[in-house]
Formats: structure tokens, sequence, C-alpha cells
């Protein structure tokens, strides 16, 4: 049982540059999210879904996009990248209902240099 | 916005000593959950507490929502070089859409031998 899966686990982009974070998870849970890591500012959620074919913004969209087309899988993208977007991102999901509902599952965590 | 101020954001102790991290807000939270992250990895859940007042222990580790459901702390007694890690406070807003969580800023604890 693999849990949530990011890829790639580190990336190095130039200004201006695009490219798209991938998670994926194998619990079937209906909720997803995108946080971003910055010393000491905690986590922060980019977007979020609650639900296949759903997506919404959270506190830092600017920036980013997202897509989930399959249940198992949120994407996050950036479509010119900017040094402030320098980060650790976090992809994390949760269950709808029933025990466990409010624990987020994260993954390792993908970390994005932009020069 | 709701915020949770968590504190303090370093702390760093000798192997045997006790600690406390605070998180605070003027938010009402229907849960508040304490995570462990390790370096190079993704936050793991540690516990959730649900009822204002509840405590809850976790061998080393007690763990208290406040009787307003608005500030949480984490105890650790005689800390060992293990409990290394950055701690994260979240909270659940009641009837938040898409069950958002509210991250503190985090504490960052090193344990020296």
């Amino acid at each position: 049982n693999a849990g949530v899966t990011q890829t790639p686990k580190f990336r190095v982009l130039k200004t201006g540059q695009s490219m798209t974070l991938l998670c994926a998870q194998d619990m079937n849970h209906e909720y997803m999210y995108w946080y971003r890591q910055d010393p000491g500012m905690g986590l922060r959620l980019i977007h979020y879904s609650v639900g296949e074919g759903t997506t919404a913004k959270g506190e830092v969209p600017d920036g980013y996009n997202v897509s989930r087309l399959k249940k198992q899988n949120f994407l996050l993208g950036l479509e010119s990248a900017a040094p402030s977007q320098t980060s650790v991102y976090f992809c994390a999901s949760r269950p709808h209902g029933g025990v466990g509902a409010n624990v987020l599952t994260f993954g390792a965590g993908s970390r994005l240099t932009v020069l | 916005t709701q915020l949770l101020e968590q504190s303090p954001q370093f702390l760093s102790i000798q192997e045997g000593e006790n600690l406390t991290v605070y998180c605070n807000s003027s938010s009402v939270f229907s849960s508040l959950q304490w995570y462990r992250q390790e370096p190079g990895e993704g936050p793991v859940l540690l516990v959730t507490v649900v009822t204002g007042g509840e405590v809850k222990k976790l061998k080393r580790l007690t763990f208290q929502f406040g009787d307003a459901r608005k500030d949480s702390s984490l105890h650790i007694t005689a800390a060992q070089p293990g409990d290394t890690g950055l701690y994260l406070c979240a909270g659940a807003i009641r009837y938040n859409q898409g069950g958002k969580l509210i991250f503190g800023q985090g504490t960052e604890l090193s344990v020296k031998p």
C-alpha cells in the first residue's frame, strides 16, 4: 500500500518555465490537497479537490493551476515559474467521512527550485 | 482569515528536559491535530483531540485541547534525541468547505544528547 506518491521529488526550473507535479493516492480518498511549505510559515493550502472533476482555490492559489481528471490523481501545474515559487510542495488526501475523516495522509514532498 | 499561532518556533534542549509547545487561535475548532515531520518526509499524524478539555497521552507526549476549543498544547516529558523534528498543529473548522485544515507555523525541536 503506497499511500500518497509524489513525482518528481526534486526539480530545478528556470524562471518562466512550466512544469507539472503529480500526486497519486491508492486509498480511494475523495479529498486531495496541494500545500506549499516555506520556513517559518507552516503549510499553506494552494488548491484542493473534493472529488473527481472538481477543484477549488486555497489560501495561495496565484500562479498555480490544478486538475483532477481521475479520482486517484491530483496534478499541480506551474505555467510560468517564478523564484517566489521555490518551495517544498506536499500533496495530501483524506476520506470524505467515517473514522479519520479529518486526518490527512501526506506524500513525501517535491522540492522545487526556480532560478 | 483564521490564524493558528504556534510557539515557540524553535526549541533546542538537552536530552532529559521537558518542553511544551503551544497552539493558539481566536477561532473555535471542531478538532485539532498534531503532526510530526522529519526531514525529507511529509507530516505524520500524532493525535487528534476533539472535546474541549480533552487530554490524550502518547507515551511521553501529552496533548491537551483547551476548554473553549481555541487552543492546544503538546508537552514532552524527558525528551530524547529521537523526538527531534518539526511539530505542527492543525485545526479543523466545523463545516469548513472542503474540510480544510488550518496549520500553525510549526515548532522546530532539536534534542541534543
